[in-house]
């Protein structure tokens, strides 16, 4: 699988909305892109999933280009409880698991 | 729903010492995978299965066992505990397409001294 580059930390505000890019140069016809929240001492925890253009769920969007090389995870009006470990992976059906970088961590203030 | 249930959640063991660490799922979901976490790093994969039966090494597999004869359980050993080896273990599964949401249990934080 395609290696992932996010940017290691980001500082945002409460009701702000927070835009984490993730690379992927080299990203391969059947992957899916996927990204994981995961908080201090918890397991990671799905957030959303796309393959192309634009999808929404009740917590983010996703923004993925037509060349696929970057994607984008909107959180709208984050809160102090969206302070967590954000993961961008690459995912497909050829048996391989699921392969995590290092994450970005993002810190919401009041 | 349980979910996936690891235990033990802590573990403290001496170098040498063997162990095995618990996971079930109750979702009947085919795939399942062992990650360790070191302080600051993402997850990294030691072993997977596909199925009942069916194993596979993943990134950082070396001290490390597993078996799947049933689809619920996925126990990982470790057979002479290592200091390296002091991590945060988890354990996922996911049904058989993996372009979809796969779960994660709580974790098992294990010190070895």
């Amino acid at each position: 699988l395609a290696k992932t580059t996010q940017p290691i930390s980001m500082d945002s505000y409460e009701g702000q909305e927070v835009n984490i890019t993730c690379s992927h140069n080299n990203i391969a016809t059947n992957d899916y892109i996927t990204w994981y929240q995961q908080f201090p001492s918890q397991g990671p925890r799905f957030i959303i999933q796309g393959y192309k253009t634009k999808v929404t769920n009740e917590v983010a969007s996703l923004f993925i280009p037509a060349d696929r090389k970057s994607s984008t995870l909107s959180l709208p009006r984050v809160s102090l409880s969206d302070t967590a470990v954000y993961y961008c992976l690459l995912s497909n059906n050829a048996g391989n698991m699921l392969t995590f970088g290092g994450g970005t961590r993002l810190m919401v203030k009041p | 729903n349980a979910g996936v249930t690891q235990t033990p959640k802590f573990q403290v063991l001496k170098t040498g010492q063997s162990m095995t660490l618990q996971c079930a799922q109750d979702m009947n979901h085919e795939y399942m995978s062992w990650y360790r976490q070191d302080p600051g790093m993402g997850l990294r994969l030691i072993h997977y299965s596909v199925g009942a039966g069916i194993t596979d090494q993943g990134e950082v597999p070396n001290g490390y066992n597993v078996s799947r004869s049933t689809t619920e359980d996925f126990p990982l050993r470790l057979l002479s505990a290592a200091p390296s080896q002091t991590s945060v273990y988890f354990c996922a599964s996911s049904p058989r397409d993996l372009n979809t949401e796969a779960f994660f249990g709580q974790g098992t934080r294990l010190t070895v001294v």
